[in-house]
């Protein structure tokens, strides 16, 4: 079944605006990894959370792991029109298991 | 970062036929794995390609379906067998340094429709 959540599947914002995307496992993980996956392309790795609470920028995406490490989000501040595409978490449970995605659509 | 090829990048192919798709690393990489992309969906691993041996299916895929050959550490291949409508899908080739502490490289994909 599946194990990793993640929520929510789309999210539609005005360029500018900030987004989110949250993944929850109900079982401890080792890791998450984070992939963005643009239309028509295939996932290219963002960043990867080891450490339990463990917050990592870049640039204007900021990753959260959560403390217990079940739990992770993806913060995009002031989205722009290059944002377009599908976010995925990837957990860590003897093997990597792919939340189902959210898709992000910036209008300019 | 790894380099990677798949041939061929789409095909349509009729029920009952197998496809082989190739993925060609430009270097050494010690893991590899195929995956299965419903279009719009999310990635679900089929298996892991192991250098010479037989590779490890997941739960749901099973080898008379999905043969995978991994003769060396920059080639592999997974074959869709007796194919059908259902068998329609993106199919995706990853490397990556180690097991569970390494980004994986994706390749372009293999858009595969089944008629």
């Amino acid at each position: 079944g599946q194990q990793v959540m993640q929520i929510p599947q789309y999210q539609h914002v005005q360029e500018g605006e900030d987004f989110t995307t949250y993944c929850n496992s109900s079982t401890t993980l080792s890791n998450i990894q984070w992939y963005k996956q643009r239309p028509g392309g295939h996932p290219v790795f963002l960043i990867q959370l080891v450490k339990s609470g463990e917050v990592k920028k870049q640039k204007r995406l900021t990753f959260q792991f959560g403390e217990a490490k079940k739990n992770s989000s993806l913060h995009i501040t002031a989205t722009q029109t290059t944002d377009v595409g599908t976010y995925f978490c990837a957990g860590h449970l003897m093997q990597f298991y792919f939340g189902s995605g959210t898709k992000l659509n910036v209008k300019p | 970062s790894a380099v990677i090829s798949q041939k061929p990048s789409r095909d349509i192919c009729q029920r009952g036929t197998s496809l082989t798709i190739q993925c060609q690393v430009d270097s050494q990489v010690t893991m590899m794995f195929w995956y299965r992309q419903q279009p719009g969906q999310s990635l679900t691993l089929i298996a892991t390609a192991n250098q010479g041996s037989e590779a490890t299916y997941e739960s749901g895929f099973v080898i008379d379906k999905f043969p995978i050959s991994r003769p060396n550490l920059t080639f592999s291949t997974l074959t869709v067998s007796n194919m059908s409508p259902e068998d329609s899908s993106i199919y995706l080739c990853s490397v990556a340094a180690s097991l569970a502490y390494n980004e994986q490289f994706f390749g372009p994909g293999t858009r595969l429709t089944v008629l």
